[in-house]
């Protein structure tokens, strides 16, 4: 079945610990991307990838850090993580960047304390 | 920059009765595609439709269809013979087709639907 894994699903987490959020796709598709989710914001862009070793920041990098070293997987990482960073977060894949159709995981709802 | 606007946070609808979501857009660019997703309480994103900008002819999925009017950057999506599973938060979104290069894709900040029994 195709589909974007993100884990953990849930996660409550201290100021300051460092965290990981994994991403991975088993559709062999080239772009992939982080959103995250606030009431009344919508989905805003945070980091995406081109393909493997290209990365770029999107409207909303401040604070996190992403690696693409294998087509397949796009962690996004939370270095010192901030109550501000209290949000629903989501990967997404396509297959191009020209691609229309996105694939989007499941979603991980992260609570800083 | 583009902007993605939904003018209404909440609409609610008469099960089997027809509702229209808006959504506007504001861009510099003639080509681009423009999005409907549907959000359920699963927190899923599904997407419902696309539309090409290039296509004047309005896209149709079954009970889901659009009217995009390029030269008001307008996108409303309307759902017919509404279902109770059509509640959901509805999000609008805008891709470019900027070839070579970053395609970024702009949300709207979400209508949530309640369809009523």
């Amino acid at each position: 079945e195709a589909q974007v894994t993100q884990n953990p699903r849930y996660l409550i987490t201290v100021t300051g610990k460092k965290l990981t959020v994994t991403c991975s796709q088993n559709m062999n598709h080239e772009y992939m991307s982080w959103y995250r989710q606030d009431p009344g914001l919508g989905l805003r862009q945070i980091y995406y990838s081109m393909n493997v070793e290209v990365t770029d920041k999107g409207d909303v990098p401040e604070g996190y850090k992403v690696s693409r070293k294998e087509k397949r997987n796009f962690p996004l990482i939370l270095e010192s993580p901030s109550p501000n960073q209290t949000s629903l977060y989501f990967c997404a894949s396509s297959l191009t960047p020209m691609n229309t159709e996105a694939f989007f995981g499941q979603g991980t709802r992260l609570t800083v304390v | 920059a583009q902007t993605v606007t939904q003018s209404q946070p909440e609409m609610s609808v008469q099960e089997a009765e027809t509702v229209t979501l808006s959504c506007t857009y504001d861009t510099s660019e003639s080509d681009y595609y423009l999005f409907w997703y549907k959000q359920p309480p699963s927190r899923q994103m599904i997407l419902v439709i696309r539309q090409e900008a290039y296509k004047q002819q309005n896209a149709t999925e079954n009970r889901f269809s659009v009217n995009f009017q390029k030269a008001a950057k307008s996108f409303s999506l309307k759902i017919s013979d509404s279902q109770l599973g059509d509640a959901a938060m509805y999000f609008c979104a805008y891709r470019s087709t900027r070839r070579g290069g970053y395609q970024k894709v702009t949300f709207g900040t979400g209508t949530k639907l309640q369809v009523i029994p």
